[in-house]
């Protein structure tokens, strides 16, 4: 079966901080795919990034940057010098070729970044 | 270019009523999908599509149909509505196969209460 772990409901941070969001995933496939999603307070999805299980290598988006690590199934997330424009729900998923057409999401990450 | 649109945005409905959920997309994607989110829980699949005519179930797929009669449209139909359908509906959509690691795009999310 396929899951994903988000250990962190909610994290509150002052502007400026660095803060990282944890994703664990569980999968038997080889072929896989993880996604980070951001859900601001206006509530739609919006896509931030996609890596295969066969890239591990870091990426880094302006202030956002991503560490994908097979040796422990994590996937984490990392938003450096933080703005308050940042504050949403931030979702991982997965997908894997064997899976269904579907997306597996974590239970979620609200961060809240305080002036 | 509008990607992909829902309507209507809230909705109240008495238990019983049945109603439907409206999701087109303009991208010419042959994949789409429905989720709900409920807190806690990030989103579950509901029922997906994976070109016209074709439709399958997805996770949660009790007390909800669909149909895919052209590739743009993919309504999802609450039959006999219930409590437990209070949530957030998300309509999705991608070129390709959700295992083949394409990025699904989210519509805006459709409120739904139950009373």
């Amino acid at each position: 079966a396929q899951k994903v772990t988000q250990a962190q409901t909610e994290i509150s941070v002052v502007e400026k901080e660095d803060v990282t969001l944890d994703c664990v995933y569980e999968t038997r496939d080889t072929t896989y795919y993880l996604f980070w999603y951001k859900q601001p307070p206006s509530g739609e999805l919006v896509f931030l990034i996609r890596r295969n299980s066969f890239d591990e290598q870091n990426e880094i988006s302006g202030r956002y940057s991503w560490n994908f690590q097979k040796s422990t199934s994590s996937f984490n997330f990392t938003i450096t010098a933080s703005q308050v424009v940042d504050s949403a729900v931030y979702f991982c998923a997965l997908s894997s070729i064997q899976g269904a057409q579907k997306l597996v999401f974590g239970q979620g990450t609200r961060l809240t970044i305080n002036p | 270019n509008a990607g992909v649109t829902q309507t209507p945005k809230f909705q109240v409905l008495k238990t019983g009523q049945s109603m439907t959920l409206q999701c087109a997309q303009d991208m010419n994607h042959e994949y789409m999908s429905w989720y709900r989110q409920d807190p806690g829980m990030g989103l579950r699949l509901i029922h997906y599509s994976v070109g016209a005519g074709i439709t399958d179930q997805g996770e949660v797929p009790n007390g909800y149909n669909v149909s895919r009669s052209t590739t743009e449209d993919f309504p999802l139909r609450l039959l006999s509505a219930a409590p437990s359908q209070t949530s957030v509906y998300f309509c999705a959509s991608s070129y390709g196969r959700t295992g083949g690691g394409n990025t699904i795009y989210f519509g805006e999310g459709s409120w739904l209460t139950v009373v």
